[in-house]
């Protein structure tokens, strides 16, 4: 039930290039900015994305973020097996006031 | 480099109020240019915002949990602090803290990302 909505899975063999989506609506992604996080089991989330399609500093060029209209995208190129782990994209709700964040993608690495 | 560090209980019984508190080391908690946020996760599932509080006072809290949640914050001890009253096993899930950047665009878009975390800390409501 979460706000914006991401594939539960993506699949890519090492190498290939894979997009993750996140869908939201003209009250976040719209009219907000996105931001995308990784996660491994049992750790924290990291920034890998912020404003759309800015990275952090120690980012990989290999990562890319892009926006159209209500929905935004993860992409990444060139896949290595330690890509493997959860994607959430996330934005600010101007309706809710609030915070909202994608049910999460799993990305594996074939 | 800042490090975020969430502590308190891991157990609390069904009905009582759920405590926690977040230490900032490495840089000073007391900045205009930062909110600090709480999210959490039940296991397998995904991230939820809690709320936050700028350093002023100003707090913002998610509309779900708004009745139930507080968020303070003490400079002295450069600490952020977390207490959900009345907690259900549906509170049950690691708790984070996290430092968020805004940043208002003149054309009137909203950015908020999250560059600093805790470790997470798990909560569990059972009796």
């Amino acid at each position: 039930q979460s706000v914006l909505t991401q594939p539960p899975s993506v699949s890519a063999a090492p190498g290939q290039k894979v997009t993750i989506s996140c869908s939201g609506s003209s009250s976040n992604i719209g009219h907000n900015y996105v931001s995308w996080y990784q996660q491994f089991p049992g750790t924290a989330p990291k920034v890998f994305m912020y404003e759309d399609n800015k990275r952090p500093s120690g980012i990989s060029d290999r990562f890319s973020g892009s926006k159209s209209g209500t929905s935004a995208t993860l992409g990444i190129a060139g896949l290595q097996t330690g890509d493997e782990a959860h994607y959430y994209c996330g934005t600010w709700d101007s309706s809710l006031s609030a915070v909202v964040f994608g049910g999460g993608t799993k990305l594996t690495v074939l | 480099q800042m490090q975020l560090q969430e502590s308190g209980p891991g157990l609390v019984k069904p009905s009582q109020t759920l405590s926690l508190t977040c230490t900032v080391a490495g840089g000073s908690i007391n900045s205009d240019n930062y909110y600090w946020n709480w999210m959490r996760q039940p296991a397998g599932k995904g991230l939820e915002w809690i709320g936050r509080i700028y350093i002023r006072g100003t707090t913002s809290y998610n509309p779900s949990l708004k009745s139930r949640v507080s968020i303070s914050v003490d400079t002295s001890k450069n600490q952020i602090s977390l207490k959900v009253n009345s907690v259900t096993a549906a509170d049950t899930a690691v708790y984070f803290c996290a430092r968020g950047t805004p940043y208002y665009y003149d054309s009137g878009g909203y950015s908020i990302w999250f560059d600093s975390w805790g470790q997470g800390t798990l909560v569990t409501v059972s009796s």
